[in-house]
């Protein structure tokens, strides 16, 4: 069985740099084709994709966002870490990542998300 | 970019109904377009994937179709718990784009 969970904290300043961690089970990121993703959903928002790291540790970014993120994998632990700098009130979502399982397969499982605030 | 627009971006239907649900493309995209299902306070589930293709323990009801530029997902007879809003995803190039959503309201 296949899950995902997001940590992180809830509450962030302006111009802070937020780190989030997905933890997952039920599948391995050294297995070839698997990839894991971030998205998130601002309130009454739509989804909006951010990154994605492969088992081969190739990483993909969201164009508009890709200065201020960086995806990384630690295989042993089956963690993923997205860190995004310079926070903004506008940043504030639901975040959630994603397991695909193969690069013709959208996500099929994902986490639960963590709501994150940005706040003075 | 692809740019995807999704319509409506509101139904209103009554249990029984066949609805429909449409997302166009800013261009082709083959067959690699997704359809979510989401609920207040939960993450989306994967309904259909591959424009076709119905994920593992979705019910029959829900279809999808097209392959393109323009892709359908009809609900063959709306039931109580399909009350939520749809996402139309295509992943056939990065950045992945979503559609604005269509909520699916009781009449």
């Amino acid at each position: 069985q296949i899950t995902l969970k997001e940590s992180g904290p809830t509450l962030v300043k302006p111009t802070q740099t937020l780190t989030l961690t997905c933890t997952f089970s039920g599948f391995s990121l050294s297995t070839s084709g698997v990839g894991v993703g971030w998205i998130r959903q601002p309130p009454g928002k739509a989804l909006e994709w951010l990154a994605l790291i492969y088992w081969d540790d190739d990483k993909r970014y969201s164009p508009s966002l890709k200065s201020r993120l960086t995806i990384t994998k630690d295989t042993s632990k089956n963690q993923v870490v997205l860190t995004m700098t310079n926070m903004d009130p506008v940043d504030t979502a639901t975040y959630y990542c994603a397991h695909r399982p193969s690069p013709r397969v959208p996500p099929d499982y994902w986490g639960q998300g963590t709501l994150v605030t940005v706040s003075s | 970019v692809i740019w995807m627009t999704q319509s409506p971006s509101l139904l209103s239907a009554s249990t029984g109904d066949r609805v429909t649900i449409s997302c166009r493309m800013s261009q082709g995209i083959s067959s690699y377009l997704a359809w979510y299902q989401q609920k207040p306070g939960k993450a989306p589930e994967l309904l259909i994937y591959a424009a076709s293709t119905l994920q593992s323990g979705v019910p029959s009801r829900f279809s999808g179709s097209g392959s393109g530029t323009d892709f359908t997902l009809t609900i063959s007879c709306l039931q109580s718990e399909d009350f939520a809003t749809y996402y139309c995803q295509q992943y056939y190039s990065f950045p992945w784009t979503f559609g604005q959503g269509t909520k699916v309201e009781i009449k």
